[in-house]
């Protein structure tokens, strides 16, 4: 199974800073990487697939990078509706699907 | 507009049988492999399975195998995920969510079926 780990686990960000998730993978996973955004209460909703394909109705201000094994969602300049938790995924060796365990972006 | 729907909350006791259900619309249901989702309070997320409504494929995560059912009746465009005999661990939110295809990210998500087993 390939785990994923994601870092920092909570990230306290200004609105209009910039901010930086990481997602590691345990072995590689070529660019099968997405990204979901989940706002509390709600279903999460893809953002990035591909390691760096935005999602339809995916603002531009979100850009995925990926280095090895390494992946980096980047958020230009954070909106008061970017406060979320942010889950890596991968999908490249399967069964199972395996999720980060997530990076909540607060307000500092 | 892909819509997926999801069966109402259950509050169940351990022991007991539970089904619930996952209704698309929008889009070819038989063409799309439908996954489960669980997200334990508080917890983040975890892949259990998939189903190809076209054939009744199913393939399980081994953490899941055997706990779950995964099936799928494409006439009414529904996919289930059922448990025998629940227990308090099963408490969670359950998503169905459409992938894009086999084993690839997913596009659209269910807004979740919250299960209580409690005595």
């Amino acid at each position: 199974e390939v785990v994923m780990t994601q870092s920092p686990a909570t990230l306290s960000v200004s609105p209009g800073e910039r901010a930086t998730l990481s997602c590691r993978a345990s072995q590689s996973v070529s660019s099968n990487l997405a990204w979901y955004q989940q706002k509390p209460g709600q279903a999460p909703r893809l953002l990035i697939y591909y390691a760096t394909t935005r999602a339809s109705g995916t603002p531009a201000r979100f850009s995925g990078s990926r280095s090895g094994t390494e992946f980096t969602l980047t958020i230009s300049s954070l909106q008061s509706e970017d406060f979320a938790v942010y889950y890596c995924q991968q999908y490249n060796n399967w069964p199972p699907l395996t999720f980060g365990g997530g990076t909540k972006v607060e307000i500092k | 507009e892909v819509q997926l729907v999801q069966s109402g909350p259950e509050v169940k006791k351990p022991g007991e049988s539970v089904k619930i259900s996952c209704k698309g619309s929008g889009y070819t249901f038989s063409n799309y492999w439908i996954g489960w989702v669980r997200q334990m309070p508080g917890k983040g997320l975890e892949w259990m399975g998939i189903i190809y409504p076209g054939d009744s494929d199913t393939r399980y995560s081994p953490a899941f195998q055997g706990q779950v059912t995964i099936s799928a009746d494409r006439s009414i465009s529904t996919a289930y995920l059922q448990w025998s005999s629940l227990k308090a661990s099963d408490t969670a939110i359950y998503y169905c969510a459409r992938h894009e295809s086999e084993g690839d990210w997913i596009d659209y998500w269910g807004q979740g079926t919250l299960v209580t087993v409690s005595s």
